[in-house]
């Protein structure tokens, strides 16, 4: 497929439970993005990959959200012990360029997202 | 506060006519990226401006960035159907060291037939 794909697309746990989301980014492309969209409101930023060097973090709400890349490509996004307010759409972003590129290659890609509920 | 505001919040309009939706951040654009949501789906990207001055258009949206790099407007002729859908401005801000985009609230675009 040509465009950034995201599993599973929607997930229902139990307050407590761990979650795990996947992102597959467009090939090739060495930089890849975490968002978090809560009902209403833009993507906020979570944590930032170049290759798998994982670069920025400072978006992650708390340390019960992991993030990990491990071979440059597929990534993925845990949260353990989760709670109501992990509720949100998770987004995954990926980019041709490496950090501050402008112009078209710092272009962000988005997947189709994962619809996390937390009940 | 939000470090980018869009307004309107909310926009119904006929179909056929022009609207404009404005992007005010309070601090210097470095690379603004519109795109556009519909419900439960990822985002699809529509335009990237960098330069101060910038306007860049594609089918009948038409997105500019002043002269400032502060502020961005994306306009759409003739409306159609097709264009409802919540439209995002996300940017990078002050030129921080990540490409990471500081985004909007959007601004949810009802075209009426």
């Amino acid at each position: 497929g040509a465009g950034v794909s995201q599993s599973p697309r929607y997930k229902v746990a139990k307050r407590g439970q761990d979650v795990a989301l996947r992102c597959d980014p467009i090939s090739g492309h060495v930089s890849l993005f975490w968002y978090q969209q809560a009902l209403g409101q833009g993507p906020e930023f979570l944590t930032y990959f170049q290759n798998e060097a994982q670069l920025d973090k400072s978006g992650l709400p708390s340390d019960r959200f992991f993030a990990e890349r491990p071979e440059g490509s597929v990534s993925t996004l845990k949260i353990q012990r989760t709670q109501q307010e992990d509720s949100a759409v998770y987004l995954c972003a990926s980019s041709l360029a490496r950090r501050l590129a402008g112009g078209n290659q710092g272009t962000q890609y988005f997947g189709p997202g994962t619809r996390l509920t937390v009940l | 506060s939000q470090e980018l505001e869009q307004s309107p919040q909310s926009l119904i309009v006929q179909e056929g006519k022009n609207l404009t939706i404005n992007c005010t951040s309070s601090k210097t654009l470095y690379g603004l990226y519109w795109y556009k949501q519909k419900y439960g789906e990822g985002l699809i990207f529509l335009m990237m401006l960098q330069k101060g001055g910038e306007e860049k258009s594609h089918e009948k949206i038409t997105a500019k960035l002043d002269e400032k790099k502060q502020q961005s407007s994306l306009h759409i002729t003739a409306s159609q159907p097709s264009h409802a859908g919540i439209y995002l401005c996300g940017a990078r801000l002050g030129g921080g060291a990540t490409n990471k985009l500081i985004f909007g609230t959007g601004t949810l675009l009802a075209v009426q037939p």
